[in-house]
């Protein structure tokens, strides 16, 4: 199947700080890409929904000031979470629609921790 | 909202036949079935997916009732490895957003 990458894989930063997440497509091209958050125990919750070359679409309740998206290219989406607390440590996964229109694969996930 | 609804959790001796179910009574005439899994600290991985008809890939077999308000996921010889949480969805195709719901955690037993 299609492969996604995340990169960082994990990332320390102190509280105040902002912190850059990738998202990359390695093998096809993906006009839509997601992204998740998921706290330890819970399901995934789906934060917003990025399409190349516009704005992305957040979910009720998702800070798209904090949160800011950028899909800049087919294949690399980006997720920077501004201004990080410590309520923001959470496990961050991205996916990307595939090739065939109907799959879609997901990246291994970013654990974020925030001191 | 997630739109179904499947068992908390379920056990299951490995090298047997692991039998997941789902209802998604809500489902419309445009949306798939689809079935992922997630192993702790990993990102979701697809299983396989469906829209009326049973399908068949390497690593499981997804049945779907005719009126296609539920369907089962099997896994026809568990491993240790399948001990995850499975998730059941449902969804146009793949360019939609994927709504998660709690899924069921499977527990594969020696």
């Amino acid at each position: 199947g299609a492969v996604v990458s995340q990169h960082p894989s994990w990332v320390i930063c102190k509280s105040g700080t902002s912190v850059k997440i990738e998202c990359r497509s390695l093998d096809f091209q993906a006009t839509t890409m997601f992204w998740y958050r998921q706290f330890p125990k819970q399901s995934l919750m789906l934060m917003a929904t990025s399409n190349e070359g516009s704005k992305a679409t957040y979910e009720q309740g998702v800070e798209k000031d904090k949160f800011l998206i950028n899909h800049a290219s087919l294949t690399l989406s980006t997720l920077t979470v501004t201004s990080a607390h410590p309520e923001d440590s959470s496990f961050y996964i991205c996916s990307a629609s595939g090739p065939s229109g109907n799959e879609q694969f997901f990246g291994p996930g970013t654990r974020l921790t925030v001191l | 909202d997630a739109k179904t609804t499947q068992p908390t959790s379920m056990d299951c001796a490995e090298g047997r036949a692991a039998n997941l179910p789902c209802n998604h009574s809500t489902i419309s005439g445009n949306e798939y079935v689809y079935w992922y899994r997630q192993i702790h600290s990993q990102g979701p991985q697809y299983i396989i997916h469906g829209l009326k008809n049973n399908e068949t890939n390497e690593m499981a077999s997804l049945i779907i009732t005719e009126d296609r308000k539920s369907s089962t996921l099997i896994l026809p010889h568990a491993t240790l490895r399948d001990t995850a949480v499975y998730y059941c969805i449902v969804r146009e195709s793949g360019g939609f957003k994927t709504i998660f719901g709690a899924g069921t955690r499977l527990f594969v037993k020696a």
